[in-house]
């Protein structure tokens, strides 16, 4: 199984300042048809997950443009230019390149300091 | 506007079943792959199974394989997961999902307790 993981787990940003994310895994995400199926979801407190990025760096639709991914092979990286109140979240990387199974990161709890 | 809504959770004792069901809209239901996944009470987010568009073939995890079924009612647009042998580390919120380059569209999720 590919095997992500997150840095950090524990994400304390000041209102307005940029916050990264970085999801590595244990394989590379290249899938044979040359995609690489690596998202991002964002899970506010009782709610449920909402994927934000898909294929690396494609937004979903209605996501902020605040929001961008980046990376390739191995290493991923979540950014937010300048985070909101809003975006109190736990910030989970998934992969669906190598499945099954699809596979999960740990998580990244972003607070507000 | 996508719509997927579970319902069949509660409560089930050990070695009971459950029978979850979702419900979907807003969406040609014949043109997605779907999932399942799970994230037990104050966890991560686990993947349960897969079912592809014509029902035709199912993937499952590990721990699912020989105890849950996933199948799809294409003219009612509905998705299943039947739930059998149930342990206590199955209690979880399971979220019915929708596939496009990975999971996409999440329902609200059903929680399933399993305890005595």
């Amino acid at each position: 199984d590919a095997v992500l993981t997150q840095s950090p787990l524990s994400l304390p940003v000041t209102l307005g300042q940029p916050a990264s994310i970085s999801c590595r895994s244990s394989q590379s995400l290249v899938h044979s048809d040359g995609n690489t199926y690596l998202n991002w979801f964002q899970q506010r407190p009782g709610q449920s997950p909402r994927r934000l990025i898909y294929k690396v760096s494609n937004r979903d639709s209605g996501v902020p443009d605040r929001f961008s991914g980046s990376g390739s092979g191995t290493d991923f990286t979540l950014k937010i230019s300048r985070v909101e109140a809003e975006d109190v979240a736990i910030y989970y990387c998934m992969q669906a390149t190598h499945w099954p199974p699809y596979t999960f990161g740990p998580g990244t709890k972003l607070e507000i300091k | 506007e996508v719509q997927l809504v579970e319902s069949g959770g509660g409560l089930v004792q050990p070695g009971g079943s459950l029978r979850l069901s979702c419900a979907t809209s807003g969406f040609t239901f014949t043109t997605y792959w779907m999932q399942w996944v799970r994230q037990a009470p104050g966890g991560g987010l686990v993947w349960v199974s897969h079912i592809n568009n014509d029902g035709s073939d199912t993937k499952y995890a590990d721990f699912a394989k020989g105890r849950f079924t996933m199948s799809r009612d294409n003219a009612k647009n509905m998705l299943y997961l039947q739930m059998n042998s149930l342990r206590s580390e199955d209690t979880a919120v399971y979220y019915c999902t929708r596939d496009a380059a990975g999971i996409e569209y999440w329902g609200q999720g059903t929680l399933v307790t399993v305890s005595s």
